[in-house]
């Protein structure tokens, strides 16, 4: 089964924050996070490993509990080149080299 | 690094036909996927080679479809006796082959229409 991602939609006014939730039923030694925006390609964001580490650049940051097999994408201050699908993606332990991408998370950062 | 190239940007073709997609990755990533996305979804993972070596492949992916990556450079995504659900968008992604799984580098994809 894919991840499931929360919220499904979500809208913001600019410099408001975020926090997207992304679970799995497998176990995981990784879980990466990419923005898609309308028309275009998923862009890689940040990979996180197992180890419970938390990344970040800028006002984007996520954490990773490989003991829920869950997890978070921070997004602060949002702007609005934030707007766009999120997807988490996920590598399962013993599951070979390939991500399995979640349900999906809409995000529109309004003035 | 130029990017991941797909071509052609958009194919219409009529059921019963088959089609060929192509994929140029990232001249230096040895890792080559490809992905179907339909409206809405997030992508779902069709095939991947390391080099040349099919490694792994879909089991919901029907005999119809054979991927092909010759001398581990360009591939190739073939879909024979097209159905209507074969509509979608078919995104090739490259990466390098440090990790496990590393980032990947998606191109802008292949929309196929299938009337």
């Amino acid at each position: 089964q894919q991840p499931v991602q929360s919220p499904q939609a979500v809208i913001l006014r600019e410099g408001e924050d975020a926090v997207i939730n992304c679970s799995s039923s497998k176990a995981l030694y990784s879980v990466h996070w990419y923005r898609q925006k309308h028309g275009e390609a998923p862009v890689f964001l940040m990979i996180l490993l197992k180890g419970g580490e938390q990344k970040g650049h800028d006002k984007i940051s996520a954490s990773f509990n490989e003991k829920k097999q869950q997890s978070s994408l921070y997004l602060t201050a949002s702007q609005l080149s934030y707007s766009g699908t999120y997807f988490c993606g996920t590598a399962e332990t013993g599951g070979g080299n390939k991500l399995t991408f979640g349900t999906g998370t809409q995000l529109k950062v309004e003035l | 690094d130029t990017g991941v190239s797909q071509n052609p940007r958009h194919k219409i073709t009529k059921r019963g036909q088959n089609v060929t997609f192509r994929c140029d990755p990232i001249s230096e990533h040895n890792r080559l996927y490809w992905y179907r996305q339909t409206l809405g979804q997030g992508p779902e993972f069709l095939t991947y080679f390391q080099n040349e070596a099919q490694l792994e492949k879909s089991r919901l992916l029907s005999d119809r479809f054979s991927a092909e990556r010759p001398k581990g450079s360009f591939s190739t995504l073939e879909i024979q006796r097209t159905e209507q659900g074969d509509s979608a968008m078919y995104l090739c992604a490259s990466s390098p082959g440090r990790a496990l799984v590393a980032d990947l580098h998606f191109g802008n994809g292949t929309r196929l229409t299938v009337t």
